[in-house]
C-alpha cells in the first residue's frame, strides 16, 4: 500500500505554463507539507497544512498556491512557471500527537524549458 | 534560529565496515526531535532513525545507531556492516514546535566501496 503518493512523478513543461502536482496520504496523518529540493539537494519547506489549515507559509513566490481539500490531500498549483522552478518537489505527512517524523512521497521532478 | 550542520559533504566506506556521519545543531530549546533521513539515487526520502531529546538512550534501528550528545548538540549516525545499498545522501534534521517544521542539514553523500 502506498503511504504518500504524488502525481505526476515527472513533469516537463514550458515557461509561462500553469501546472499542478497532487499529493495524497493514506496514513491518517493530520499534517502535510510541500518541500522543494534544488539541484544541490538542499531541501526547503514551502507550505504545511494541519487539518486543512495553513500553518507554514515560507517565503515562496505567490505563483505557488497550495490547496488542501481534506486532510488526506494537499495539492500544489504553480502559475506562470519559470526556469528557476525546475526542481524536485516532495510532499510529506506527519502523524502529530507528539510524533514529529515526516513520511515523504516519491517526489515530482519538474523541468521547465 | 535553529541550524543544522553536516560538516562532511562526502564520505566513503568499505563494504562490511563501519562509518559515522556527523551532525551538529544549534538550539536554545530543551524539547525537540532529531532525525536522519536517507536519499538513495531513486530520490525517495527514507526515515532512517529518530531521537527524542528528552530520551537519554541512544536510538538504534538494526545496523543504524546514533550517538546523541545533548550538551554538545551533536547527533551522529553510525552505520555498521555497511552494505552497497547504504550508498545514498544522508540528511540530518531537527524539529520542534506544534508545526513540526523540519530544519535540514545540507547532507552527506556516502559511497560504499565493494
Amino acid at each position: 500500500d502506498t503511504a504518500v503518493s504524488q502525481t505526476p512523478k515527472y513533469l516537463v513543461t514550458q515557461m509561462g505554463n500553469d501546472k499542478s502536482i497532487k499529493c495524497e496520504q493514506n496514513l491518517g496523518h493530520d499534517t502535510m507539507y510541500w518541500y522543494k529540493q534544488d539541484s544541490k539537494k538542499f531541501l526547503k519547506i514551502m507550505f504545511s497544512y494541519n487539518n486543512k489549515e495553513l500553518i507554514i507559509n515560507e517565503t515562496v513566490p505567490n505563483r505557488f498556491s497550495p490547496k488542501s481539500p481534506d486532510k488526506a490531500h494537499l495539492n500544489l498549483h504553480i502559475n506562470s512557471l519559470e526556469l528557476g522552478d525546475s526542481a524536485v518537489y516532495f510532499c510529506a505527512s506527519s502523524p502529530g500527537q507528539g510524533r514529529h517524523e515526516q513520511y515523504f512521497g516519491p517526489g515530482t521532478r519538474l523541468t521547465v524549458t | 534560529a535553529q541550524t543544522v550542520t553536516q560538516s562532511q559533504p562526502e564520505m566513503s566506506v568499505q563494504e562490511a565496515e563501519t562509518v559515522t556521519l556527523s551532525c551538529t545543531y544549534d538550539t536554545s530549546e530543551s524539547d525537540y526531535y532529531l532525525f536522519w533521513y536517507k536519499q538513495p539515487p531513486s530520490r525517495q526520502m527514507i526515515l532512517v532513525i529518530r531521537q527524542e531529546a528528552y530520551k537519554q538512550q541512544n536510538a538504534t534501528e538494526n545496523r543504524f545507531s546514533v550517538n546523541f550528545q545533548k550538551a554538545a548538540k551533536s547527533f551522529s549516525l553510525k552505520i555498521s556492516d555497511s552494505q552497497l545499498g547504504d550508498a545514498a545522501m544522508y540528511f540530518c534534521a531537527y524539529s520542534r514546535g506544534n508545526n513540526r517544521k523540519l530544519i535540514w542539514g545540507l547532507g552527506t553523500s556516502l559511497a560504499v566501496n565493494p
